[in-house]
């Protein structure tokens, strides 16, 4: 089945520095990626749509110049956390849909997540 | 906008019973999926079931199977003889469209399902 990977599993870092979390589809091709930010006991909050080649596409209220997303290629998403703040922690899920599943049923796979702690 | 309520944060079921997560949205949309994930203590996101808005029969996977009742905006997952790895948190999720942007998926507050000897 389609896997998704994500680095690093967990990282903690100190306050006002920046952390960078990979998403990678691992056997087969994602022109589209989602961000998700999930804190404890609540759902998953999309915070964006990272589309190949484009600009992301974000959600109400993100900041977009805090949480910088590339799409280099249809296999890789990063996500990086600027200026992180002990607020900013949480656990990020990235998902990824296949390129080519059919436009009625279009299931995103997820990552393991990334478990962030900014001290 | 559209919305997808799980009125039951915690579920207790006894091993080998079936149970029943309830879900509920709302969408103006005639076009729209329907997803049940399970999320256990390790975080990871593990798809479940799926329900199409046109699908005319309810989905089933092995031991779940979704009870899609369109009037009632209703997709509430049932959980055949319950297993102790089953217990997890479960979240339904929807998304609107079928084609190019409306790929985006919006997660209920999820449901926390324990399975007991």
């Amino acid at each position: 089945g389609a896997v998704v990977s994500q680095h690093p599993s967990w990282v903690i870092c100190k306050s006002g520095t920046s952390v960078k979390i990979e998403c990678r589809s691992l056997d087969f091709q994602a022109t589209t990626m989602f961000w998700y930010r999930q804190f404890p006991k609540q759902s998953l909050m999309l915070m964006a749509t990272s589309n190949e080649g484009s600009k992301a596409t974000y959600e109400q209220g993100v900041e977009k110049d805090k949480f910088l997303i590339n799409h280099a290629s249809l296999t890789l998403s990063t996500l990086t956390v600027t200026s992180a703040h002990p607020e900013d922690s949480s656990f990020y899920i990235c998902s990824a849909r296949d390129r080519l599943a059919g436009a009625s049923y279009n299931e995103q796979f997820f990552g393991p997540g990334t478990r962030l702690t900014v001290l | 906008a559209q919305k997808i309520t799980q009125t039951q944060p915690g579920m207790f079921v006894q091993e080998k019973e079936a149970v029943t997560l309830d879900c509920t949205y709302d969408t103006s949309d005639p076009s729209y999926g329907l997803f049940w994930y399970k999320q256990p203590s390790s975080g990871e996101m593990i798809f479940l079931i799926y329900q199409g808005s046109y699908d005319q029969q309810n989905a089933t996977e092995g031991r779940y199977s979704l009870n899609f009742q369109k009037a009632r905006k209703s997709a509430n997952l049932v959980i055949s003889a319950s297993q102790l790895g089953d217990s997890a948190m479960y979240f339904c999720a929807m998304r609107v469209g079928l084609t190019g942007g409306g790929n985006k998926l919006t997660f209920g507050t999820g449901t926390q399902l324990k399975v007991e000897l």
